[in-house]
């Protein structure tokens, strides 16, 4: 049972496309991260979230955290073709000296110029 | 200095080789990770440093061999590969103490096993 599911899976659209990628769970975290990863490149950090209802805005990104707590969304406004990569969304799991983060399914976006 | 560097970009390798992966940091960060990752799929956990010391090992063969030789270091000695070991693998970093736990990744490098 995968703890992250991300929708959707894949996603091609036209550069000045709106697009909303979903994370969801069934469990309840005290954060969540959203990563990009590039072709060819490591995962960055884009954005984290903590309070329940937040929203964050990165330019033309918009995180929103479920009031609930186990689920997130990231929204895009007119993407452009340096949108293009894997999103992945992330929750810490903290064991004491053993925190590790997990990663949702991912999301496969490509922007088409 | 944000940066999490790792050599080589590429690798080519058979079955029979020994190679090593290196993996370098620069902020003071005190754990740091190994992920596996295949295309289009998310990163895996391999293991995980926490104050140089092994703190996860996730069930990964005993051909990948983890070495931290201080905090800024991590290495990855490989040998006797299998094909399907071919992946790009991604150093990562993060302060140990510091929530919510937030990860700084290498550019990966890309392993073929031949």
């Amino acid at each position: 049972t995968q703890l992250l599911e991300q929708s959707p899976q894949f996603l091609s659209i036209q550069e000045g496309e709106n697009l909303t990628v979903y994370c969801n769970s069934s469990s309840v975290f005290s954060s969540l991260q959203w990563y990009r990863q590039e072709p060819g490149e490591g995962p960055v950090l884009l954005v984290t979230v903590v309070t329940g209802g937040e929203v964050k805005k990165l330019k033309r990104l918009t995180f929103q955290f479920g009031d609930a707590r186990k689920d997130s969304s990231l929204h895009i406004t007119a993407a452009q073709p340096g949108d293009t990569g894997l999103y992945l969304c992330a929750i810490p799991l903290y064991g004491g000296a053993t925190n590790k983060l997990i990663f949702g399914t991912g999301t496969l976006l490509a922007v088409q110029p | 200095d944000t940066e999490v560097t790792q050599t080589p970009k590429h690798l080519v390798m058979g079955m029979t080789n020994k190679k090593s992966l290196k993996c370098e940091q620069h902020m003071g960060h005190r754990a740091m990770y190994w992920y596996k990752q295949k295309a289009k799929k998310p990163p895996e956990l391999m293991f995980v440093y926490s104050y140089e010391k092994l703190s996860i090992n996730e069930s990964v063969p005993s051909r990948f061999s983890p070495e931290c030789p201080n905090s800024s270091l991590l290495n990855l000695h490989l040998h006797a590969l299998q094909p399907e070991d071919s992946a790009l693998y991604l150093c990562a970093s993060s302060q140990e103490q510091s929530l919510p736990y937030e990860q700084y990744f290498g550019p990966g490098t890309r392993l073929t096993v031949t």
